[in-house]
């Protein structure tokens, strides 16, 4: 069975530094889709970064980038010049390609502080 | 905000009430989750439909119901419900995956927070 490992319950940083949050996954399937999600304190889960498996080139968007390492099963996420407004629960997500299935790790908290 | 709306937001419940979860989405998607969401947990995936039929069921107990009238709307009916049963319920929706045309990315409403006292 598909697993998402988050490791780091909680993580800081200042303002304008730059953070990463680890995630490591175990499959055995080749055609699968990992994510990025954030959920602001009290607010609507939203997606961040999304990274296809059979991609090589690792995800960017903006001032948020993953480190896809496919073979050592790990998907990492940078968050650079961090603002106030990053702080929130991120959650690691896998999927499997023609199923449902969306599996979740435990989630990251990030403080960014001024 | 998603497109994706819940209702009510807040609930608190006695363990012999019965009470309903609503979830709509406005996107057009044909595939409608329910998932739990407890603290230090990972999000548990409770039910998926497609296509208004239901195709997961994760051994959740039978005190929780799911309903999908149409692709746009998607119930959970509770009925006597335990107090371990209290976390934050979310709906989310996405194109129906196996169809090979989506980008599988769900959307997320706000959640039920739910207390059962």
């Amino acid at each position: 069975a598909q697993t998402v490992t988050q490791s780091q319950p909680e993580m800081s940083v200042q303002e304008a530094e730059t953070v990463t949050l680890s995630c490591t996954y175990d499959t055995s399937e080749s055609d699968y889709y990992l994510f990025w999600y954030k959920q602001p304190p009290s607010r609507q889960m939203i997606l961040v970064i999304r990274q296809e498996a059979y991609k090589q080139q690792n995800a960017t968007e903006n001032r948020f980038s993953v480190n896809f390492q496919k073979a050592a099963k790990s998907f990492s996420l940078k968050i650079s010049d961090s603002q106030l407004g990053d702080a929130a629960m991120y959650f690691c997500a896998y999927y499997t390609s023609g199923t449902y299935k969306y599996i979740f790790g435990t989630g990251t908290r990030l403080k960014v502080l001024a | 905000e998603t497109g994706v709306t819940q209702t009510p937001r807040h609930l608190v419940m006695g363990m012999t009430n019965k009470k309903s979860l609503k979830c709509e989405q406005h996107l057009g998607h044909n595939a409608m989750y329910w998932y739990k969401q407890s603290a230090k947990k990972p999000l548990e995936l409770m039910f998926v439909y497609s296509l208004e039929e239901r195709v997961e069921n994760n051994s959740v107990p039978s005190r929780f119901s799911p309903e999908c009238p149409n692709s746009s709307h998607l119930f959970l009916h509770l009925h006597t419900l335990q107090p371990e049963d209290s976390a934050l319920y979310l709906c989310a929706s996405s194109q129906d995956g196996t169809s090979g045309s989506s980008n599988n990315e769900q959307f997320f409403g706000p959640g039920t927070r739910l207390t059962v006292l």
